[in-house]
């Protein structure tokens, strides 16, 4: 199975200020198509997990700009451009060019 | 819009079985396939298995194959998944997500609300 490994665990952050948060893999997540397919989910506390971010770098409908990813074969990031007290949560990275699909640990975003 | 609207929670014994049932709207339901994913209490997510709505196929994490069964019925748009011989470490929020139809990469773009299972003697 293919590994995501996120980093960090945790990132406290001053309101206002970036953030950034990096997913490897273990292994290329190009698919026969041409396209990565390496998604960013957010989960606000006791909320379900919510799309962020598709293949790599397209936001989903209704995101705000100040998030945004980047990367290519297996190194990616989440950014957060400026950081607001409704981002709190934990950030997941998943892939879904192999099955089966697999997600990173999670990195939990808190306000300082 | 799209909506996936989950069961209400279940508390079940060990070695008892659970269904539990994810009914989608605001979408055409055999364009698309569902995915159920399991976060164990204060953990991470954990795919546990896809059907499709266009052709029934099915796909399960290997842990689980022979415990579990999805289903669907395409009269009330509803995606099911029956989980048998239930342990106490499946105790967690079962999500269910719309994904892709077939053969292919896979999304997950619209999520339900999840769908706690406390597995207890």
């Amino acid at each position: 199975d293919v590994v995501l490994t996120q980093s960090p665990l945790s990132l406290p952050v001053t309101l206002g200020q970036p953030a950034s948060i990096s997913c490897i893999s273990s292994q290329s997540l190009e698919y026969s198509d041409g396209n990565t397919y390496l998604n960013w989910f957010q989960q606000r506390p006791g909320q379900s997990p919510r799309l962020l971010i598709y293949r790599i770098s397209n936001r989903d409908s209704g995101v705000p700009v100040r998030f945004s990813g980047s990367g290519s074969g297996t190194v990616f990031t989440l950014k957060i451009s400026r950081v607001e007290a409704e981002d709190v949560g934990v950030y997941y990275c998943m892939q879904g060019a192999h099955w089966p699909v697999t997600f990173g640990g999670g990195t939990k975003v808190e306000i300082k | 819009q799209v909506q996936l609207v989950q069961s209400a929670a279940e508390v079940k014994r060990p070695g008892a079985s659970v269904k539990v049932s994810c009914k989608t709207s605001g979408y055409t339901f055999s364009n698309y396939g569902i995915s159920w994913i399991r976060q164990a209490p204060g953990q991470g997510l954990e795919w546990v298995a896809w059907i499709s709505a266009y052709n029934g196929n099915t796909y399960s994490a290997q842990r689980l194959q022979g415990r579990i069964t999805m289903t669907i019925d395409t009269s009330t748009r509803t995606a099911y998944m029956e989980l048998r011989r239930l342990t106490f470490d499946e105790t967690g929020i079962y999500y269910c997500a719309r994904d892709i139809p077939a053969g292919g990469a896979s999304f997950m773009d619209y999520w339900g609300q999840g769908t706690l299972l406390t597995v207890s003697s």
